[in-house]
């Protein structure tokens, strides 16, 4: 089955230990981002990645990191998370082309406490 | 400021009439438009799209409907069924090079009632 594939779903921490978030696609897509959603914000992008080992910020990149050294692996690090990062995260990816439209995980829960 | 706008949080409609969702944005230089769905703890889904270059788009029960001189596009779903009942996003893309990112509305709940 074509997916896209998070972990965990849920996750609490505490604030400074670091964390990451796994995300696997098994479709063989280039593009793959990361993508928050918090309340009256909607979804704002992250990161993206266009390929293997080509990573760029998106809109709000402060306080994450990612890697994309395999095609079908993106995960997101959080070197020292905050408060402020408490959110619900979806990676995405996408066979590319204009218009092409992204394929969603199910989501991370993430509570920085 | 939100650049894709979904005025109304939550609609309800009868099973069997339409469902008509409203998105306004204020970007003229977005040149695709999307629509997902989304279930409780599961990621957005796509559902249809339509280019910049175009009024209508239809796939089965849904059809999308730009009007660019309006900023506004709408999502039409007929006959409505209890399993659409979901949170629909509008999504725009502001044709930023090679990053495909969207921008997003902040969704319209769909109660469809039996």
């Amino acid at each position: 089955e074509a997916q896209v594939t998070q972990n965990p779903r849920y996750l609490i921490t505490v604030t400074g230990k670091k964390l990451t978030v796994t995300c696997s696609q098994n479709m063989n897509h280039e593009y793959m981002s990361w993508y928050r959603q918090d309340p009256g914000l909607g979804l704002r992008q992250i990161y993206y990645s266009m390929n293997v080992e080509v990573t760029d910020k998106g809109d709000v990149p402060e306080g994450y990191k990612v890697s994309r050294k395999e095609k079908r692996n993106f995960p997101l690090i959080l070197e020292s998370p905050s408060p402020n990062q408490t959110s619900l995260y979806f990676c995405a990816s996408s066979p590319g082309g204009y218009g092409s439209p992204l394929h969603f995980g199910n989501g991370t829960r993430l509570t920085v406490t | 400021d939100q650049q894709v706008k979904q005025n109304s949080p939550s609609l309800s409609v009868q099973e069997g009439r339409i469902s008509i969702l409203n998105c306004d944005y204020t970007n003229s230089m977005f040149d695709y438009f999307l629509w997902y769905k989304k279930y409780p703890a599961e990621g957005p889904t796509f559902l249809i799209s339509i280019s910049s270059i175009k009024d209508k788009n239809e796939d089965g029960r849904f059809t999308v409907f730009l009007n660019k001189s309006a900023k506004h596009l709408s999502l039409h779903i007929v006959p409505s069924q209890p399993g659409d009942s979901a949170v629909y996003f509008c999504a725009a893309s502001p044709n930023a090079g090679n990053n495909r990112k969207l921008i997003w509305g902040l969704g319209t709940s769909l109660a469809v009632n039996p």
